[in-house]
Parts: structure tokens; C-alpha cells; sequence
């Protein structure tokens, strides 16, 4: 059974556009972390934030956590063509990583 | 450095075929995961090592998924009897010493039951 669910399940920009993805969980949480996947391939990390964090950058990236409505959201400013793939949250359940169905996203040149 | 890798990348056997998935973690890295990925889904937990002890199988779906790491670095999946449900990516892991670090995902290997 997976964790969160990611909202949309797919978005469809224009290169130069922001992208923002949601990602609700269940239970509590030590953090979460958001990976982005390429087709036919394996997951990228990208970005970790604890649960006593609100918001953290790198690059592009901004996430956003709210511990109190157990949701993130992850924003990609400026967005490339080569920033399309599926993006998945997950969070810390003991170790294991339990993951949301993840968010397609298509970056029309 | 290397990364994790996987081997076979790809994976077609019969139903009631037994097959064996490597993975070989980053050097050092004392945890390791397996997830198993169906089509248009996100990862499911498997298993988790650390170091040789397999730690947590929880996630195995049934008792023909063995996963074993003998001398704590290199990993196999081994599913025996294979059926068409069991046609999945699986995706193997690791981390650098506690289970809750960054975990580092290797390509996969995409198994299809026929």
C-alpha cells in the first residue's frame, strides 16, 4: 500500500513555465523526500526536508512541507524540457521509503 | 564514483520460470533496499539490509521472494516460480549508513512473465 497520493497526476506546461506538484501522506513523518524519475529509468533524488522544516531550495526546486495538514509541494521554477519525467514524494516509514503514485510531467519545448 | 548498478537490466522468463536479480551497491554503503514497481505506479518496499542482516522483509508479496547479501555489499532477488503478476521493475538501493539517509536508486531491472 502506498502512502501519499500526488495531485495532479499529470501536468502538461510550457518550457519557461512553473510546475508545481502536491503530495499528501497519512501518518507522521521524520521527513520527506521528493525523486524524480526518467522513463525506463531509476530514481533521482532531489531534495530532502525534515519535519521541523517549512521550506527548503536547491536550484530551481522549492518544497514546501506543512506537517499540520500532512502535505508538501514541490515547485520548479523556469521549467526545462528536460525536466519532464515523473516525480514522486515519499516519506520515512522505519527506513523503507513508502511512496506516492507520483506526478507526470510533460515540458513542451 | 559508481553508482548502484543492476544486472540483467532486463529480464523475460516463462510462468513457473525461477530467476535471480543483482544488484551491486555503492562501495561502503551499509543499508540496502529493494522495491518492486509496477507499470504507472510508484515503488513498493520489499526488503531492507543492513550490512548482511536482512533487517525487514516485510514487503516480500509471498514466500517465493528470497533476497539475500551474504557478505553485506552485493544483493540478489531471487524470485522462484515465477507468475505473470510478478512482471514489475525492481529497483534496488542504498544508503551510506543508517536506513533514514539519502537512499541512492540504481536503473532497475524490468522483469516481464510471459
Amino acid at each position: 500500500s502506498q502512502q501519499g497520493e500526488e495531485d495532479p497526476q499529470a501536468l502538461s506546461i510550457q518550457e519557461g513555465e512553473n510546475a508545481t506538484m502536491n503530495c499528501s501522506y497519512k501518518t507522521s513523518i521524520n521527513n520527506l523526500q521528493w525523486y524524480r524519475q526518467n522513463s525506463g529509468r531509476g530514481l533521482v533524488h532531489l531534495i530532502l526536508i525534515r519535519s521541523n522544516e517549512r521550506e527548503k531550495h536547491s536550484g530551481r526546486l522549492r518544497v514546501t512541507l506543512d506537517t499540520s495538514k500532512k502535505s508538501s509541494s514541490l515547485l520548479i521554477t523556469a521549467s526545462r524540457a528536460a525536466d519532464t519525467a515523473s516525480y514522486f514524494c515519499a516519506t520515512d516509514g522505519g527506513g523503507k521509503l513508502i511512496f506516492g503514485q507520483g506526478t507526470e510531467l510533460s515540458v513542451k519545448p | 564514483g559508481a553508482g548502484v548498478s543492476q544486472s540483467p537490466r532486463y529480464k523475460v522468463a516463462k510462468r513457473g520460470q525461477d530467476v535471480a536479480l543483482r544488484c551491486d551497491p555503492i562501495s561502503g554503503h551499509v543499508s540496502l533496499f529493494w522495491y518492486q514497481q509496477a507499470l504507472g505506479q510508484g515503488p513498493e518496499f520489499l526488503t531492507y539490509f543492513q550490512n548482511e542482516a536482512q533487517l525487514d522483509k516485510s514487503g516480500l508479496p509471498s514466500d517465493r521472494f528470497f533476497a539475500e547479501r551474504p557478505e553485506g555489499s552485493v544483493s540478489t532477488l531471487k524470485i522462484q516460480r515465477t507468475q505473470q503478476e510478478d512482471s514489475a521493475v525492481y529497483l534496488c538501493a542504498s544508503s551510506w549508513q543508517l536506513s533514514t539517509d539519502t537512499q541512492y536508486f540504481g536503473p532497475g531491472t524490468r522483469l516481464t512473465v510471459l
